[in-house]
Parts: structure tokens; C-alpha cells; sequence
């Protein structure tokens, strides 16, 4: 079967950085991508990395290692509006077909 | 505003009771998707149409229905609402960068 394992909860302090991390099985792999989803509200897309490596988009970097089947979201300077649950989801195939983990739950305390 | 549109927004329905929702999008896209989330879980994907009069099952199609009326449009219908139906479902679409875009959601209770 396929999973991606992702902690469920993750507490932080308002200004520091969080690494959330993420680790796949899966039967196919074209790239991993990452959402955030604040309470009562939609996933919205945040990053995708399809090779190995950093993907620096503002205080959001996203990072691959295709070898190790591993991958994290590092949130820097982080803001109370950071508070929300972060996703990642590997796409299987061409079709952009995702597979979801269940979620990280970030708490950001002042 | 260019994105996803999904309606209704909030939906209760008693057990053995139909409805349809119903997803646009002006991006576009070629491929659409319906998923649905449980509490404290990722989504699940129940079908999805990857072009315009073609769609496929996802993970947990039973119980569903779907329409790609043309390529803005793909609507999910409940035929017989059952209480494990009670979720909130989401729309999407993809985006070239290989994001997808979501709808706003519709929460829906089976009674």
C-alpha cells in the first residue's frame, strides 16, 4: 500500500523555526508537494519539489531527498498566523494524482 | 475572482436523501477532482475527471456519483445519503506548477 507518515502535532514559539517532516512509501514517484490548511478552511498549495534538494519560497522552504524517501517543510520567523495543519502529498503519476499524509498540526504559542 | 466555486456551502440531509454538489472553475484546467476530509485526517480522493468527458474512481468512490458536464464543471451526486457520508468535501483543480487549487468546501451532515 502507499503511506506518508508526518507527525500530528508540532508546537513552536512565535519568531523560531519548525521543520516538519515527512517520510513516503509509496509504488510511484514524480514529486512532493505541500498544502496548509488553517482551521475551517481550504488546502492551499505551498510547494512542490519533484528533484532533490531546497526549494526556498519567502519564510517556506521545502526539501527532497528522493534516496532517502524524506522530505520537510521548514517554516522560519514563524507568526501566529502560521497556525494551521500542513500536508504533505506525494504525486504518484502523470495524472497528478495525490496521495495525502494525515496532516501536522502546528501550534504556535507567543 | 479566477478559482474554484463549490455549492452549497453547508448541507444537512437525512438518511436515504439525494443531493448534488456542484463545482466550477475558470482557470481552465484540464483535470478535476473531488475529495473529501474527515476529522483529523487528509483527504481522500473519490473520483476525479482528468479531461473533459472522462472520469475515474479515486479512493473511496462508493456511495458516489460524478459529471463532467464540460470543462468548467464536474458535480458529485449522493444518491442514497448514509451517516458515514457526513464530511466535508472538496473540489479541485490542477494548476500547472503542479498545485492544486481548492474549492471552499461543503459541509455536509447526514442525519
Amino acid at each position: 500500500g502507499q503511506s506518508l507518515e508526518q507527525p500530528s502535532e508540532v508546537t513552536a514559539v512565535e519568531g523560531a523555526i519548525v521543520q516538519i517532516n515527512c517520510t513516503y512509501q509509496t509504488s510511484g514517484f514524480y514529486g512532493l508537494s505541500w498544502y496548509q490548511q488553517h482551521d475551517g478552511g481550504a488546502p492551499t498549495f505551498l510547494s512542490y519539489n519533484a528533484l532533490d534538494g531546497l526549494e526556498e519560497t519567502g519564510r517556506f522552504s521545502s526539501f527532497l531527498s528522493r534516496s532517502d524517501s524524506y522530505g520537510y517543510l521548514l517554516l522560519q520567523e514563524l507568526q501566529m498566523k502560521d497556525s494551521a495543519s500542513y500536508f504533505c502529498a506525494v504525486y504518484m503519476d502523470s495524472n497528478y494524482q495525490l496521495i495525502w499524509g494525515a496532516g501536522t498540526k502546528l501550534i504556535i504559542k507567543p | 475572482n479566477a478559482g474554484v466555486t463549490q455549492t452549497p456551502k453547508f448541507q444537512v440531509l437525512k438518511t436515504g436523501q439525494s443531493m448534488t454538489l456542484q463545482c466550477a472553475q475558470d482557470m481552465n484546467h484540464n483535470s478535476m477532482y473531488w475529495y473529501r476530509q474527515d476529522p483529523g485526517m487528509g483527504l481522500r480522493l473519490i473520483y476525479y475527471s482528468a479531461s473533459e468527458g472522462t472520469t475515474d474512481k479515486g479512493e473511496v468512490p462508493n456511495g458516489y456519483n460524478v459529471s463532467r458536464l464540460n470543462k468548467r464543471e464536474f458535480s458529485l451526486r449522493l444518491e442514497s445519503a448514509a451517516p458515514s457520508q457526513t464530511s466535508v468535501y472538496f473540489c479541485a483543480s490542477d494548476r500547472a506548477d503542479y498545485g492544486y487549487t481548492f474549492g471552499s468546501g461543503t459541509r455536509l451532515t447526514v442525519v
